[in-house]
């Protein structure tokens, strides 16, 4: 079946350490997308790519980094610049939009927390 | 930017009643999401629309462009419809700016 992995589900960081967040889609999309959730608060975009090697940030992008080697992989690097890491994180994925509405296939996330 | 307001922010309700949720956006918009967030925490997309009703088993999702509002529906709802319901809407471009979400519990 098609469908976005991510994975770990729960990680661990320590003070001062990067860590990276994977996903990967089978779904042959173009776009993909990092979100951050907080409780209480509706989820953020991070950073979204369109198409292989381009990607652009979203609106909290301060303190992470992606990459976009291949189609299906949008691996998001949690550097030890983002001082409040601890949160919900979701990448999804879509049919390239090209000023159209597509709708988003979203994985089942990884939550990260600070040890 | 567009602001998306959801209510009730928490629903409970007995199994069999019918539900509904609101959202309200501030910004024209050329398409509106529903999307269900499972307890463990993935997201499925329910619907996406950008006129009119469309029904999906006991879903029915509804929206009012004029009036900047759309209103998911759930008819015999079941403790298994248990879940945060997220609105979100969309630009015409690949952003979305979602609502906080409204939590819904169906007791057996």
């Amino acid at each position: 079946d098609g469908g976005i992995t991510q994975s770990p589900k729960y990680l661990f960081r320590k003070e001062g350490q990067n860590v990276t967040l994977s996903c990967e889609q089978n779904l042959n999309h173009d776009a993909m997308y990092w979100y951050r959730q907080d409780p209480g608060q509706g989820l953020r975009l991070i950073y979204y790519s369109q198409i292989v090697n381009d990607f652009q940030k979203g609106d909290i992008a301060e303190g992470y980094s992606v990459s976009r080697e291949k189609k299906e992989s949008f691996p998001l690097t949690v550097t030890s610049a983002q001082k409040n890491p601890t949160a919900f994180y979701l990448c999804a994925s879509s049919v390239r939009t090209g000023g159209s509405n597509q709708p988003q296939h979203f994985g089942d996330g990884t939550r990260l927390s600070i040890l | 930017k567009n602001e998306v307001e959801q209510s009730p922010q928490n629903l409970t309700a007995q199994e069999g009643e019918f539900i509904t949720i609101n959202c309200s956006y501030s910004v024209g918009i050329s398409a509106l999401h529903w999307l269900q967030q499972h307890p463990g925490g993935g997201i499925v997309s329910l619907f996406m629309l950008s006129s009119g009703k469309k029904k999906h088993g006991r879903l029915i999702a509804t929206i009012n462009i004029q009036e900047k509002h759309s209103s998911l529906h759930i008819t015999a709802s079941h403790p298994r419809d248990s879940a945060v319901y997220i609105c979100a809407v969309s630009g015409g471009s690949e952003k979305l700016v979602f609502g906080k979400g409204t939590k819904l519990t169906v007791n057996p």
